[in-house]
């Protein structure tokens, strides 16, 4: 029973142009989100967070959405650059100190930014 | 400051061996999670460790699977009797308290099982 859903394993998108990475969550006790970003043979690396008070998040070129009557989040990266290349996954918790035990996460997107 | 460091990066293991997995956290942090990423999933929370004490191992299955995290030296991933399903990238996150952006990630063990 997946509760954190990536849809799309992989996307491919020009550089310049506008990232959009959809997350779906099905666990209502969800309070807090977070995207890591995944190089190959490296761990996760912490890339933005939301919490649920709110519906949208920046920093730089990252922007996370969140519209929790859907249970759905988003991340965008505009504009995109080569180095985006990685995969990406969506977690979710109930709240953002945690023990760690509620971290979910989904199965990741592949995202190649072709220059 | 040496971030999380795991060895070995990648290790072979034949059905029914051991498999010792290690994980040195970053200093200052006394929080280390294990997780485990199966080919094509995402990452699956198995066990949170402070020093000397397992917190929640309510992710680790219940049988060939232990972890642990000595007063002294690096905390210690142990699966015995290894099964080809076990194959996966082990990864170890540290912290230094339990704020989840806090948590920071190790490069990963790769298990193959043959």
């Amino acid at each position: 029973d997946q509760q954190v859903k990536q849809n799309s394993p992989s996307l491919s998108v020009q550089e310049g142009r506008i990232s959009i990475l959809n997350c779906d969550y099905t666990n209502s006790m969800f309070d807090y989100f977070l995207w890591y970003k995944k190089y190959p043979a490296e761990g996760p690396t912490f890339l933005i967070s939301i919490s649920s008070i709110k519906d949208k998040n920046e920093d730089g070129r990252f922007t996370v959405f969140l519209n929790k009557s859907a249970k759905h989040l988003s991340l965008h990266i505009v504009p995109s650059q080569p180095g985006d290349s990685a995969v990406y996954f969506c977690a979710a918790s109930p709240s953002p100190d945690n023990a760690g035990n509620m971290l979910t996460f989904g199965g990741g997107t592949r995202l190649m930014v072709k220059p | 400051n040496a971030g999380v460091m795991q060895n070995p990066r990648h290790l072979v293991r034949r059905r029914g061996q051991e498999a010792r997995l290690r994980c040195s956290p970053m200093k200052g942090h006394s929080h280390v999670y294990w997780y485990r990423q199966l080919p094509e999933e995402g990452l699956k929370f198995m066990v949170y460790l402070q020093k000397e004490n397992i917190i929640d191992e309510s992710g680790m299955p219940k049988e060939r699977f232990s972890a642990e995290f000595p007063k002294e030296g690096p905390s210690i991933l142990r699966i015995q009797q290894v099964v080809r399903g076990d194959s996966a990238a082990y990864f170890c996150a540290s912290s230094p308290g339990t704020i989840l952006e806090t948590q920071y990630f190790g490069p990963g063990t790769r298990l193959l099982v043959l």
